[in-house]
């Protein structure tokens, strides 16, 4: 089975723009997350989504803001970016409740 | 809130060596823990997973340890090769969220 996949790989974007993040989960995985991982940082959760539904969502400004497709797959967009949303974006899918498989994230570059 | 510190933030060691890294929370009251891999620039590959009723998991020279009541646990990596080169990352879920909590890591370097 493929594992969870991320689209584009990299991205540049100036201040100012909007940009949309993709996500396909693993077959049969109905649970998607985001996270967002700065240099040198552990990755802080950005949201989740569990059957369409906003289950979760971490400490993000509203700019940041998520949806799930009846196929499970996700889109994390952010608005009015800064130089500082500058990040390796991450998704991750699960199956049972907890253990996530993460796919290989999506570099965002604000210049 | 759940706070993860991993120590120490980098090592390097010699091929063949033991070695453990650590990991620590502040609420006890945690689902399960999740030790991962990355290569730098790339995803998380998840390693393994203790639920909060274990006290270790396997896997292959990997074996991690579980200890809820001290909020702590170990990954112990046995006969280091420099293909173990990478940053080792531990997270916990508490339950009702499948919001992972990560630490910062440790960079590990094993030398040929």
């Amino acid at each position: 089975d493929a594992g969870v996949t991320q689209s584009p790989t990299h991205l540049i974007k100036t201040r100012g723009q909007h940009v949309t993040l993709r996500c396909s989960p693993i077959s049969g995985h109905k649970s998607v997350s985001w996270y967002q991982q700065v240099l040198g940082q552990g990755p802080q959760f950005i949201f989740q989504y569990y059957e369409k539904e906003e289950r979760g969502r971490g400490n993000f400004p509203d700019r940041f803001s998520a949806r799930q497709f009846p196929n499970y797959s996700s889109e994390l967009n952010v608005n009015a970016l800064l130089l500082g949303d500058s990040a390796l974006y991450l998704c991750a899918s699960s199956f049972d409740p907890y253990e996530q498989y993460f796919g290989p994230g999506t570099r965002l570059t604000v210049t | 809130k759940q706070e993860v510190t991993q120590i120490p933030a980098a090592l390097s060691v010699p091929e063949g060596e033991n070695l453990v890294l650590n990991c620590s929370f502040t609420d006890s009251a945690i689902y399960n823990l999740q030790w991962f891999r990355q290569d730098p620039g790339k995803g998380l590959t998840s390693l393994l997973l203790i639920q909060s009723s274990q006290r270790e998991q396997t896997s292959g020279r990997l074996n991690a340890s579980l200890d809820k009541s001290s909020g702590r646990s170990t990954l112990y990596i046995a006969a280091s090769q420099p293909g173990d080169s990478a940053t080792y990352l531990c997270a916990v879920t508490q339950g009702g969220s499948e919001k992972l909590v990560f630490g910062k890591g440790t960079k590990l370097t094993v030398n040929p």
